[in-house]
């Protein structure tokens, strides 16, 4: 069983409807990611949470909004999604993290998104 | 055992045979790289990680080889046995991010 905890396991939503997915570890993790995964591709890094505080955002949309309530805990807010943003969206994290931390990251099973 | 000279998206191997996954990273800067297994609706999981100052480590069963010289990264999984059926990743850490290969993904004959 993985030590990064993801839920809900699947979602279904509209358009219009706003959600969230969490994400959760208590390894003693500083450093917290969000990835995006299409079926038969690999994760791509969508954002990094370092100390809690937001260190890097790979130019996405604004209709997705991260949040790191504390050093445990990861949320990804979601509105107004498009199709195309249908995918798997996968939380992992690590010891640390900042430029050359070099640490392995530790991914949860994903919540595997719809978009309708 | 099976072993592929270049990258390729799919590998069969049969039973108890050793398997070689090849990976051709693209930044002659990057100095962290990890070999991630992905099962079918699970996400990636840690197998061996190696450092740019090392050209070969061993774990349980597998080993990763790195050669800096033409950019190129190799799992070695021993005794293949079908639990080992999945997507295998390579990444690579260049700066703060963690880029990940297209994947192969390794059937296990009975």
């Amino acid at each position: 069983d993985t030590e990064v905890t993801q839920t809900p396991k699947h979602l279904v939503m509209g358009m219009t409807n706003k959600k969230s997915l969490k994400c959760e570890q208590h390894m003693g993790h500083r450093a917290m990611y969000w990835y995006k995964q299409k079926a038969k591709k690999p994760p791509e890094l969508m954002f990094v949470y370092s100390y809690e505080k937001l260190s890097i955002n790979e130019s996405v949309p604004s209709r997705f909004s991260p949040e790191c309530p504390n050093s445990s805990l990861l949320n990804l807010h979601l509105h107004a999604l498009q199709p195309e943003d249908s995918a798997l969206y996968l939380c992992a994290s690590s010891q640390r993290g900042g430029r050359r931390s070099n640490q392995p990251q530790h991914f949860g099973d994903g919540t595997r998104l719809s978009i309708l | 055992g099976e072993s592929v000279g270049l990258h390729l998206p799919t590998l069969s191997v049969q039973e108890g045979d050793n398997s070689i996954i090849n990976c051709a990273y693209s930044n002659s800067a990057s100095d962290y790289f990890i070999w991630y297994k992905q099962e079918s609706g699970k996400g990636p999981q840690f197998i061996i990680d190696i450092r740019s100052n090392m050209d070969k480590r061993q774990g349980k069963r597998v080993t990763v080889l790195l050669n800096k010289t033409v950019k190129h990264l190799s799992l070695q999984i021993a005794a293949t046995q079908p639990g080992d059926s999945a997507v295998y990743f390579c990444a690579e850490m260049d700066d703060y991010k963690l880029s990940f290969g297209a994947g192969t993904t390794v059937t296990v004959r009975a």
